[in-house]
């Protein structure tokens, strides 16, 4: 069955330095997202992409977030400048033009 | 924002139980999903529901879609050990919102369960 495969699966950078995590979705897929969830906690929206722009973000994903869909393939999502509370598991997910989403193992990120 | 309620936030069951959580949000959703998320992976979906009074049965698993689009719940009959897990409702699309199918979680529903 495909997937969406998401690397690396864990990242620890240090405070205020930049990071790209990347996703490579299921070759079918027209939608793409996004999500965070911190420790113990709910999966957030981040970002919807759509025909290569970004469609709907959230109020989390501010000025120093942005995604890129380069090559037709990979999706990132990039930090420009990370602080201690971006600290968290990112999912990527895509589906369809139909409902049926399907998400990555997911990149944890540790700020330190 | 939107926002779902999910409870109970977490349960604890021996073996053979049956479990039963919901979710109720004070927004309509199109469409409502059941995810599974086991440690260290991502979401999975278990069931989804796209029409409000729908009741859809996934092997042990049955989820119903609120007749007034406000509220879900997933059955789950005869646990066993691997049903343990977190257990995510997300609601999808709003009435006459223009949503690109973001979903809106639940807290989740930590679920143990003792051999």
């Amino acid at each position: 069955e495909p997937e969406v495969t998401q690397t690396p699966s864990h990242q620890v950078t240090q405070m205020g330095q930049e990071v790209i995590l990347r996703c490579v979705p299921i070759s079918n897929h027209l939608y793409f997202y996004w999500y965070r969830q911190i420790l113990g906690q709910k999966v957030e929206f981040l970002v919807s992409f759509y025909n290569n722009e970004i469609s709907e973000k959230s109020e989390i994903f501010d000025d120093q977030f942005s995604v890129e869909r380069p090559d037709g393939s990979n999706f990132t999502l990039k930090i420009r400048s990370t602080k201690l509370e971006d600290s968290a598991m990112y999912f990527c997910a895509g589906r369809q033009e139909t409902y049926g989403y399907t998400f990555g193992s997911g990149t944890r990120l540790t700020v330190v | 924002g939107q926002q779902l309620n999910q409870s109970p936030q977490s349960m604890f069951i021996q073996e053979g139980e049956d479990v039963s959580m919901n979710c109720t949000s004070s927004s309509i959703f199109n469409t409502w999903l059941w995810y599974k998320q086991d440690p260290g992976e991502g979401p999975v979906l278990l069931i989804a529901l796209y029409k409000a009074g729908e009741l859809t049965s996934n092997g042990r698993l049955t989820a119903q879609f609120g007749i007034t689009r406000k509220d879900s719940f997933l059955n789950i009959s005869a646990s066993i050990p691997s049903d343990v897990g977190i257990y995510f409702c997300a609601g999808q699309g709003n009435a006459g919102g223009t949503s690109y199918g973001k979903l809106t979680f639940g807290q989740g529903t930590i679920l143990t369960v003792h051999p």
